[in-house]
């Protein structure tokens, strides 16, 4: 089955770092990748919309300027987090659509765990 | 590594009649279990997050129960409706360390 590849799985770095996630679709292309954050016990909250060839679409109080995302080809998006500072600290996830034979599917990454110290 | 597996893959159901399918998972080191509704160009809607064993909740017609004994979880939709027509995603919640999600399975409901 399809794969999604997320790197880093966990990165601990200082207050002001900024740090760059990405995710990878291995064996197909995704026209589409999703970027969510959550907390522990708590659900998915979709960050952002990633479409390859163009400007990201934010969800309401998701500042752009703070979480820059990158979709330059088809099988890779990118999370930066500028300038972090401890409150992002969060698990950040990824997940790619793939739409073979009509169906789309979705598929996720691991993870990034990001904790700022 | 985690495996989460999900049956059926897929399923169609008539109008009213209910349903049920399954989330597998390792039973080992359980921390939380999340099941989402997805349906084509959206997000993943959260339906329920799972902790206990024996948890059962319910949202509307649709209700999931919990055996972390066991590693399992069913979803059950009470009289399908065409709008219940989606993919249903399990999640295993890993600690926080990652998120390890299940297949899916498509539900067709037919009108």
């Amino acid at each position: 089955g399809a794969v999604v590849s997320q790197h880093p799985s966990r990165v601990i770095c200082k207050s002001g770092t900024s740090v760059k996630i990405e995710c990878r679709s291995l064996d197909f292309q995704a026209t589409t990748m999703f970027w969510y954050r959550q907390f522990p016990k708590q659900s998915l909250m979709l960050m952002a919309t990633s479409n390859e060839g163009s400007k990201a679409t934010y969800e309401q109080g998701v500042e752009k300027d703070k979480f820059l995302i990158n979709h330059a080809s088809l099988t890779l998006s990118t999370l930066t987090v500028a300038s972090a500072h401890p409150e992002d600290s969060s698990f950040y996830i990824c997940s790619a659509s793939s739409r073979t034979g009509g169906n789309e599917k979705l598929f996720f990454g691991s993870g990034t765990q990001l904790s700022v110290l | 590594i985690l495996n989460v597996e999900q049956s059926p893959q897929s399923l169609h159901v008539q109008e009213g009649d209910s349903t049920n399918f399954t989330c597998s998972f390792p039973s080992s080191n359980f921390y939380a279990l999340h099941w989402y509704r997805w349906e084509t160009a959206k997000s993943p809607e959260a339906l329920f997050v799972m902790t206990l064993n024996g948890d059962e909740k319910k949202k509307g017609r649709i209700s999931a129960t919990l055996n972390t004994k066991e590693g399992y979880s069913y979803l059950y939709i009470k009289g399908s409706q065409p709008e219940d027509s989606a993919t249903y995603l399990c999640a295993l919640d890993n600690y926080g360390q990652n998120f390890v999600f299940g297949p899916g399975t498509r539900l067709s409901v037919l009108p």
